[in-house]
C-alpha cells in the first residue's frame, strides 16, 4: 500500500523567510504533484513532476523530485502572506489518475 | 476553457432524499474523477471514468452511484446517505494517462 508522508503538517513562518516542505512516499512512482488549497476552496495545481531530478519553479515556489530517494520537496523563498494555504503532495498509482495525497501542510505566513 | 464546473456548490439533504451532483468540463479530457474530502483531511479517490467507462471504483458504498452520460459530463447520484457522508465532493478531469488533474470547486454536502 502506497503511503505518502508530508512534513511538517503545520508551518508558521514570517514573511521574507525561506522554508522547505518534504514529501516522502513508500513505493515506486514517477509522477508526483503539488496542489494548493485555500480554506473552503478546491485544489489548484502547482507542479507536475514526471521524472527523476525534475525541478520546477513558479514565483516563490520551487519543487523537485528524487525518485530514487522517493522524496519531493517544495521550497518557499521569501514567503509572503498570500502563500498562506494548505499544500498537498500527491503520488499517482498506475496511470489512471489515482492520486494518493499526503495529509497536507498548513502554511501560515505572518507579517 | 480550462474550468471544471460543479453544481450545486452546497447541498443539504436528509437521509431519505435522492439528489445528484453534477460536473462538466469542456477541455476535451476523456478521464473524469470523483474525489471525497472530509474536513481537514486529504482528498480520497472514489471513482474514475476513462472514455466514459467506469475504470476504478474504490470500494465505494452503493448509496453513491456515478454516471458518465458523455465525455463532458459526470454525475454522482446520492441515495440514503448517512451523516458521515458529509464532505466536500470534488470532480476532476484529465487526459487519460497524462497525469495532471484539474479540479472543480467542489460540492459541499451536508447530510442531516
Amino acid at each position: 500500500e502506497l503511503k505518502v508522508e508530508q512534513n511538517p503538517l503545520f508551518l508558521s513562518m514570517q514573511e521574507g523567510k525561506n522554508y522547505t516542505i518534504y514529501c516522502n512516499y513508500s513505493t515506486t512512482s514517477d509522477r508526483l504533484y503539488w496542489y494548493r488549497q485555500d480554506p473552503g476552496k478546491s485544489l489548484e495545481s502547482l507542479f507536475v513532476l514526471l521524472s527523476n531530478g525534475a525541478v520546477k519553479q513558479e514565483g516563490r515556489l520551487m519543487a523537485s523530485l528524487d525518485t530514487k530517494a522517493r522524496l519531493s520537496t517544495l521550497h518557499i523563498t521569501a514567503a509572503v502572506h498570500d502563500l498562506s494555504a494548505t499544500y498537498f503532495c500527491a503520488v499517482e498509482i498506475g496511470s489512471q489518475g489515482n492520486l494518493i495525497f499526503g495529509k497536507g501542510t498548513k502554511l501560515s505566513v505572518k507579517p | 476553457d480550462t474550468e471544471v464546473t460543479q453544481t450545486p456548490k452546497h447541498l443539504v439533504m436528509g437521509m431519505t432524499n435522492k439528489k445528484s451532483l453534477k460536473c462538466e468540463q469542456h477541455m476535451g479530457h476523456r478521464a473524469m474523477y470523483w474525489y471525497k474530502q472530509k474536513a481537514k483531511k486529504p482528498p480520497e479517490l472514489m471513482f474514475v471514468y476513462s472514455y466514459e467507462k467506469l475504470s476504478i471504483n474504490e470500494s465505494v458504498p452503493s448509496r453513491f452511484s456515478p454516471e458518465c452520460p458523455n465525455s463532458s459530463l459526470l454525475n454522482l447520484h446520492l441515495h440514503a446517505l448517512q451523516p458521515e457522508d458529509s464532505a466536500l465532493y470534488l470532480c476532476a478531469s484529465s487526459h487519460p494517462g497524462a497525469g495532471e488533474l484539474f479540479f472543480g470547486e467542489g460540492s459541499r454536502l451536508t447530510v442531516l
